[in-house]
């Protein structure tokens, strides 16, 4: 079955210009998580959604990230006034419910180059 | 809080060379260790897990066990290949959200 993809595979956009990451999760999963790869932090956990809900924000790295997630499936991260430290490769994976012992599955990234 | 530690890279070998890829972790209580793999130009995948002390988790040959007493989660294989060649990335997970380590880059030669 298809995994988990993600739009666009590239962004690259100016300082201070919003940017919208989509996420598409394997259908049937309850859980979705944002990660974020970047040079100097490496992989770090940015927030999840159990169903519509977020219950840990506990990553996002200032009010100018947020996230939402409507009909338990597609998700949308947004970056208002972007800055060139957010430039980075934006994880979003899945899982089948939350909790440690279900599997994630990782999307491709996307890929954000702010200039 | 939670973290894991991972040698730094690259590691480079010859095809066939033994490899291990040390880990350590801090956590508190019993957290689920993971090794995942990137490799070039593809998303990250899981490569083996293990869920409680002195489980051996094993894929594709490469094989690591969770040990209590040392804190660790060292990846091992026999006999590394080309095509092993990746970023690999030690983690844990004590509720919902994955930690990682920094990630360890492997390339091997023929």
């Amino acid at each position: 079955g298809a995994g988990v993809s993600q739009s666009p595979s590239n962004k690259v956009t100016e300082k201070g210009k919003d940017v919208e990451l989509r996420c598409d999760p394997i259908s049937g999963h309850t859980a979705l998580y944002w990660y974020r790869q970047s040079l100097g932090q490496g992989l770090e956990f940015l927030i999840y959604f159990q169903g519509n809900s977020a219950p840990d924000k506990s990553g996002l790295p200032s009010d100018r990230f947020s996230a939402e997630r409507t009909g338990g499936s597609v998700s949308t991260l947004t970056i208002q006034r972007t800055q060139q430290e957010d430039s980075a490769v934006y994880l979003c994976a899945s899982s089948l419910k939350r909790g440690e012992y279900n599997e994630q599955f990782f999307g491709p990234g996307t890929r954000l180059t702010v200039l | 809080g939670d973290s894991v530690t991972q040698m730094e890279g690259p590691v480079t070998l010859s095809e066939e060379a033994f490899l291990t890829i040390n880990c350590t972790y801090t956590a508190t209580g019993y957290p689920s260790l993971f090794w995942y793999v990137q490799y070039p130009g593809e998303g990250l995948q899981l490569l083996l897990k293990a869920t409680k002390a002195d489980d051996k988790g094993s894929n594709k040959g490469f094989e690591a066990t969770y040990r209590k007493e040392t804190t660790s989660f060292h990846l091992e294989k026999g006999s590394v290949q080309v095509s092993d060649s990746a970023v690999y990335f030690c983690a844990l997970r004590n509720t919902d959200k994955l930690i990682f380590g920094t990630g360890t880059r492997l390339q091997v030669f023929p």
